[in-house]
């Protein structure tokens, strides 16, 4: 079946450090989306991007979709302990109101 | 406005018996899915219905498992026997038509022992 294949599984930094991950698929995907889950929540959406090349700010947060529609990358600049989560990439292959393809998450800790 | 919530919060049952997940959608919200997390992995698609009808349930694993939304409001998701392998996190999430972001409940961790 289609799969993302998201990396790296975790990652412990120091607070104030940039963070990088990232997804492939050798599947097109029509739409990429970075979530990120707080223990005990359910994921919250931080970034959508809809356009191939698609380059996309939201605070300290930087997400682009590739240009070949088979790979995105999320950012994080000057990292603070309130980024521990779970980040996971999720793509939508026919249409963006349909099912979301998930990567197996990065698991992010902070060291203040 | 009320998110997405999910009941009960946790499930522990034995393998063989029946246990009943329930979701509560975004008011208004006429599209829900139904997501699992099993230990480590990626969050699968399991179905999605558009009010009371199933738009896609191709992520359902088998017959175990039966989906309802009645009425088209809040949606149960019934696993008759539990096998272990059906442990993990039932995520639920509902989309308004129009709009494009799936919001999340907070999901049913299940154990099955």
């Amino acid at each position: 079946g289609q799969q993302l294949n998201q990396s790296p599984q975790s990652m412990f930094i120091q607070e104030g450090e940039d963070v990088s991950m990232n997804c492939t698929s050798s599947s097109i995907f029509n739409t990429w989306l970075w979530y990120k889950q707080d223990p005990g929540e359910g994921p919250v959406l931080l970034i959508a991007l809809y356009k191939a090349g698609e380059l996309t700010s939201n605070g300290r947060l930087t997400a682009q979709f590739g240009i070949t529609r088979k790979d995105s990358f999320l950012n994080i600049s000057a990292s603070i302990p309130s980024d521990v989560g779970i980040y996971f990439c999720a793509g939508q292959r026919t249409s963006n109101t349909g099912k979301l393809i998930f990567g197996q998450g990065t698991t992010l800790q902070v060291k203040p | 406005e009320a998110g997405v919530t999910q009941f009960p919060s946790h499930s522990v049952i034995e393998k063989g018996q029946t246990v009943t997940l329930r979701c509560d959608p975004i008011s208004g919200h006429d599209n829900l899915y139904w997501y699992r997390r099993v230990m480590g992995k990626e969050i699968k698609f399991l179905l999605h219905f558009v009010k009371e009808s199933k738009q896609d349930e191709s992520g359902m694993p088998n017959n175990r498992f039966l989906a309802e939304r009645t009425g088209g409001t809040y949606s149960t998701l019934k696993v008759q026997p539990a096998e272990l392998e059906d442990s993990g996190v039932y995520f639920c999430a509902s989309r308004s038509t129009g709009l494009y972001e799936q919001y999340f409940g907070p999901g049913t961790r299940l154990t099955v022992t």
